[in-house]
């Protein structure tokens, strides 16, 4: 089973500010990362993937991908109480994912 | 929109019996994964199938079979149900492809067993 490693959390973050998220993988030959958002009592939902070294921006989201680290960040922007959920990420396995524990973000008003 | 649809949203189950857990998917979708998520463990991967009537065990596969008899269909049980296997579980599909760049997920089923 490849490890995959969340900052433990939960994190709380201020109204406005930005959220930073860590993540780490055990398998070097990996080559895509996903990050999905689980709010409470829902499923988990694609937000962001990326599969090259370097920054991809989606709105308020960026991920940020370092294969020599082996090492995938997402940062939230302009932090919302909607954001407030459970984020995940994954990384592939060949047909499959595989996901870390999950970090939880709260946004204070 | 796609549709994963578990049949029960919550299930009681005594041990020792035997468990059935639906899962059917409208998208026409090759891949079908069931994964169960605890508290602090995340998603484990517990059977997949990329195919009808083919499966291929996950991380956790014990305890657990898998009946994919149709593409649309793919069916968790538990033969002998524990206290351990007291836990959320989620259905999810996807299309072909060896990236599985977006799953889709059921609402999950919270399963109690006593």
């Amino acid at each position: 089973q490849k490890e995959v490693e969340q900052n433990s959390g939960p994190l709380s973050v201020p109204e406005g500010a930005i959220a930073s998220l860590n993540c780490t993988y055990s398998d070097r030959g990996s080559q895509s990362f996903f990050w999905y958002r689980q709010y409470s009592g829902k499923s988990p939902e694609l937000i962001m993937f990326i599969y090259s070294n370097g920054d991809k921006e989606d709105g308020r989201f960026t991920a940020q991908l370092n294969k020599a680290s082996q090492y995938v960040s997402l940062l939230i922007r302009d932090s919302q109480p909607s954001d407030s959920a459970t984020y995940l990420c994954a990384v592939n396995d060949d047909y499959k994912l595989s996901f870390g524990a999950g970090t939880t973000v709260t946004v204070r008003a | 929109d796609v549709k994963v649809t578990q049949s029960s949203r919550y299930l009681v189950k005594r041990t020792g019996e035997k468990v059935f857990l639906e899962c059917v998917q409208d998208m026409d979708h090759e891949n079908m994964f069931w994964y169960r998520q605890d508290p602090g463990l995340g998603l484990r991967l517990i059977y997949f199938s990329y195919d009808v009537k083919m499966k291929e065990k996950g991380d956790i596969p014990e305890g657990y079979s898998v009946s994919r008899e149709k593409k649309e269909r793919f069916s968790l049980i538990l033969e002998s149900a524990s206290t351990n296997q007291t836990s959320m579980y989620l259905c999810a599909s996807s299309p072909t492809g060896q990236t599985n760049e977006k799953l889709f997920f059921g609402s999950g089923t919270q399963l109690s067993v006593l």
